[in-house]
């Protein structure tokens, strides 16, 4: 059975930096896309990010735009946020998520809790 | 890129169908069959119910069911059980941007 499991999060200072890691074990990590999707306690889904099977295309959404950065180490079966100039509205609980069929994510972590505040 | 509407709630009791609308635009719903819907119950991760409007991953029961007309999906959830109470949220690829997008999230009440 596939398993993603999240880490990293923590209570960062407005501005400060963030690196996020998601470890998968179970498949074969290098054969699937990849995304983070974030959400703020009570609210929504929101998705952040999406990175292909060997890192050569990213897209990030609007709002982390230039700020977050995704990445993947496939011999360590690992993906990465690295977060940047975090503000308040970053706050939320991160998931990895798998990517299986076009855009629709099948396997999920049970999220790491990124609280940003002075 | 905007979130794509859902009603906020929606509710019925067991054994009723139940429909909940995803609205969004010709440049992501109207645009590719790639909506997805996503089932989330209360401190619990999400699990994939539809993908690619109307197909469902193997474990999922076919009380779920997917469609889309134009810029709208739907997600329908026939004789519904006590267990179908959740959240659910719809997604969908935007081609152009290259982006997805979700929607708001509708919470089902099952009476």
């Amino acid at each position: 059975e596939v398993q993603l499991v999240e880490s990293g999060g923590g209570l960062v200072q407005p501005g400060g930096s963030l690196r996020l890691s998601c470890a998968a074990s179970g498949a074969t990590f290098g054969n699937y896309w990849m995304h983070w999707v974030r959400q703020t306690p009570g609210e929504g889904l929101v998705w952040v990010s999406v990175i292909n099977i060997d890192g050569s295309v990213t897209t990030y959404a609007d709002s982390v735009n230039g700020r977050f950065t995704i990445s993947r180490d496939n011999a360590k079966n690992t993906l990465y946020l690295q977060m940047d100039g975090l503000r308040a509205e970053d706050t939320a609980v991160y998931y990895c998520t798998r990517n299986k069929y076009y855009y629709g994510m099948d396997v999920w972590g049970r999220g790491t809790t990124v609280t940003v505040s002075s | 890129q905007s979130a794509l509407t859902q009603p906020p709630s929606a509710s019925g009791s067991p054994g009723q169908s139940v429909t909940i609308s995803c609205t969004g635009a010709s440049s992501d719903v109207g645009a590719e069959n790639f909506v997805s819907w996503y089932q989330q119950h209360p401190g619990k991760d999400p699990k994939l119910l539809i993908y690619e409007v109307n197909k469902r991953p193997s474990g999922v029961p076919d009380r779920f069911s997917g469609s889309k007309s134009g810029n709208t999906a739907s997600l329908t959830v026939s004789g519904l059980q006590a267990e179908d109470e959740a959240d659910y949220y719809c997604s969908s690829y935007a081609g152009r941007t290259n982006h997805l997008v979700f929607g708001g999230g509708t919470r089902l009440t099952v009476l």
